[in-house]
């Protein structure tokens, strides 16, 4: 049963260049959550998609935005990127369909990016 | 707007020892769950052990218990016969329970860095 997928693992990207990341969701999961994990800080939370709508956002700018795909797949699009913009970025996938075997947030090992 | 503070910001426990790390959050939420993540080297958040807020006994995994202090919003984390693998960053979080709208955000704390010496 694969975890969490997210691509790529590292990238290096360029001030006022954009990005795009993605993360293929548990199987069994239709919702993903995005965070933000800056350089010695806990994650904090982007935005979740759900039936291919955002249904919840954090404190982020709309430079930040994201898809949700058929299939539950999920990628995160950031603009006009920032020197602080770096950091690892981590998938979270969960499902609406609770059973007792299916509790909770499953995260994936992250996309660290560097803005330089 | 809920907070979770985690004041040791590392710490380091001897092989086979026990070891707490401790948190402490606020809210005006009467229903909520509290979580002990674990981020490796791997960098995957690994789910350690969660409480919900309206069960007063203390949740167990193996090696791992809290200390749920719903008055006091505390909770800790008690690690027992510590193994090198237990070396990680240690986040607290918290989330709200979940109404009809799935599950909700969750909130971290800034993690305890813990190292296990042989």
């Amino acid at each position: 049963d694969a975890g969490v997928t997210q691509s790529p693992t590292h990238l290096i990207k360029t001030r006022g260049q954009q990005v795009t990341l993605r993360c293929s969701p548990k199987s069994g999961h239709d919702t993903v959550s995005w965070y933000q994990q800056a350089l010695g800080q806990g994650p904090q939370f982007i935005f979740q998609y759900y039936e291919e709508e955002e249904r919840q956002r954090g404190n982020f700018p709309d430079r930040f935005s994201g898809h949700q795909f058929p299939n539950y797949s999920s990628e995160l699009n950031v603009n006009a990127l920032l020197l602080g913009d770096s950091a690892l970025y981590l998938c979270a996938s969960s499902s609406d369909r609770r059973t007792p075997n299916n509790y909770g947030y499953t995260f994936g090992s992250g996309t660290r990016l560097t803005v330089v | 707007a809920q907070t979770v503070t985690q004041s040791q910001p590392e710490m380091s426990v001897q092989e086979a020892e026990t070891v707490t790390l401790s948190c402490t959050y606020d809210t005006s939420e009467n229903n909520y769950y509290l979580f002990w993540y674990k981020q490796p080297p791997s960098r995957q958040m690994i789910l350690v052990i969660r409480q919900e807020a309206y069960k007063q006994q203390n949740a167990t995994e193996n090696r791992f218990s809290v200390n749920f202090q719903k008055a006091a919003k505390s909770f800790s984390l008690k690690i027992s016969d510590s193994q090198l693998g237990d070396t990680a960053m240690y986040f607290c979080a918290f989330m709200k329970h979940e109404g009809s709208g799935g599950y909700q955000k969750v909130t971290f704390g800034t993690g305890t860095k813990l190292q296990v010496i042989p």
